[in-house]
């Protein structure tokens, strides 16, 4: 069974930096691209950015408002993803939620979700 | 980056069926088979309903169904019941190397 835990969100004063964790479980974390997804409160869903996995360049694509603040990694030893965040701005405030972007049969659609974690950035 | 154009709200009584747009451009939905659905409940993670347009992941209704003409894909809901309630999102993928959401539609089952 596939099992997502999100950690590290917090409160943060605006220009700060936090680091979230995403522990991955229950599937071949190493092969898949991996992404991670806000949703401000009250709001939508946005899509943050994602990583590639390493045998497909390991690179990082990134949503316009985040790009340049944000960095997303992995270390597949341990099957966890990471989104260092820094600059942050109060329209960061959202539970981020990470997500691999394929399913078993590597149909492409975020079928799997952890619980997220709250980030509230505010002075 | 604009996102995904989705109606803000449907309704629909018990046993009748809504439909749900997701306009986008050639760039994104126009342009690849790759448009999701997702269902949100409150206070919940988003759940997967429909992927590559119109496929089911296992243990979703077969009375949710997805299709897409030119740039705007839909969502289809058959037979509509109390639980159905919720908020939906569809999601896209991009030229640019990126996914994009819509604004999310809001389902009120009269």
């Amino acid at each position: 069974e596939v099992h997502l835990v999100e950690s590290g969100g917090g409160l943060v004063k605006p220009g700060g930096s936090l680091r979230l964790s995403c522990a991955a479980s229950g599937f071949s974390f190493s092969n898949v691209w991996m992404s991670w997804v806000r949703q401000a409160p009250g709001k939508g869903l946005e899509w943050v950015g994602h990583i590639k996995s390493k045998t497909d360049s390991g690179a990082t694509d990134y949503a316009a408002p985040v790009k340049g603040r944000f960095t997303i990694s992995r270390d597949d030893s341990k099957n966890t993803l990471f989104l260092q965040m820094s600059s942050l701005k109060t329209e960061d405030t959202a539970v981020y939620y990470c997500t691999p972007n394929r399913g078993p049969n590597d149909d492409y659609g975020f079928f799997h979700w952890g619980q997220g974690t709250l980030v509230t950035v505010s002075s | 980056q604009s996102a995904l154009t989705q109606p803000a709200s449907v309704s629909g009584s018990p046993g009748q069926s809504i439909t749900i747009s997701c306009t986008g451009t050639s760039s994104d939905v126009g342009g690849y088979d790759y448009v999701s659905w997702y269902q949100q409940y409150p206070g919940k993670a988003p759940k997967l309903m429909i992927y590559e347009v119109s496929n089911r992941p296992s243990g979703v209704s077969n009375r949710f169904s997805g299709s897409k003409s030119g740039n705007t894909a839909s969502l289809t809901i058959s037979g509509l019941q109390a639980e159905d309630e919720a908020d939906y999102y569809c999601s896209s993928i991009r030229s640019t190397n990126t996914d994009v959401f819509g604004g999310g539609t809001k389902l009120t089952v009269l």
